[in-house]
């Protein structure tokens, strides 16, 4: 199994909401990740979690708060967003977080209105 | 700080060759790496070339490497429709552990 697998797929918010985006992977991986990706523009790292534990933050704004409650699961928690923070987020994984070989789920596409 | 860099566009005919170029400014590079992106998709990961290696061969991808120049490319062989997407090259270093971009080449292979 070399799947990372993001619910939902597609989510339209408010901007008054909170929700929440789910990443699953099963490889055994210790690193994960959290990207954004505006509309033909690469991916940005926003976030990695090593271990459980959160080892990079790229200044990423408070509304956006992410959490690993165990070595599978990795959750973006996202609360009063703009319609610019509308995109596609991606989670990935990797054995360590030197990233050798990064798996990608499908993503994410986030419209906020 | 890191730039990767790549040509926005390229068009080949099917059956021809292609090949995505990719320059990169950080010499503490150790992996770099391909990855593909069909539309609406993630990414999926092609094939990834350590900096110490000049070439890689994967099936119809060839991967080649100047260090020196800071020069990546991406063969791919007898190219179909079904390769048509955008292709990133990416970079981690020693210190970063993450990955870095680039900016994406749109691939669109013609019948």
């Amino acid at each position: 199994d070399t799947e990372v697998t993001q619910t939902p797929k597609h989510l339209v918010m408010g901007m008054t909401n909170k929700k929440s985006l789910k990443c699953e992977q099963h490889m055994g991986h210790r690193a994960m990740y959290w990207y954004k990706q505006k509309a033909k523009k690469p991916p940005e790292l926003m976030f990695v979690y090593s271990y459980e534990k959160l080892s990079i933050n790229e200044s990423v704004p408070s509304r956006f708060s992410p959490e690993c409650p165990n070595s599978s699961l990795l959750n973006l928690h996202l609360h009063a967003l703009q319609p610019e923070d509308s995109a596609l987020y991606l989670c990935a994984s990797s054995q360590e977080m030197r990233n050798t070989e990064a798996f990608f789920g499908q993503g994410t596409r986030l419209t906020v209105v | 700080g890191e730039d990767v860099e790549q040509s926005l566009f390229l068009s080949v005919r099917e059956g021809d060759s292609s090949v995505i170029n990719c320059t990169y400014t950080d010499s503490s590079s150790t992996y770099l790496y391909w990855y593909k992106q069909e539309p609406g998709a993630g990414l999926q990961l092609l094939t990834y070339i350590f900096s110490n290696m000049d070439m890689k061969q994967d099936q119809r991808l060839t991967v080649l490497l100047n260090k020196k120049d800071k020069h990546l490319s991406l063969r791919i062989a007898d190219t179909q429709t079904g390769d048509s997407a955008i292709y990133f090259c990416a970079e981690t270093d020693t210190g970063r552990r993450a990955l870095t971009f680039g900016s994406g080449t749109r691939l669109q292979v013609q019948p």
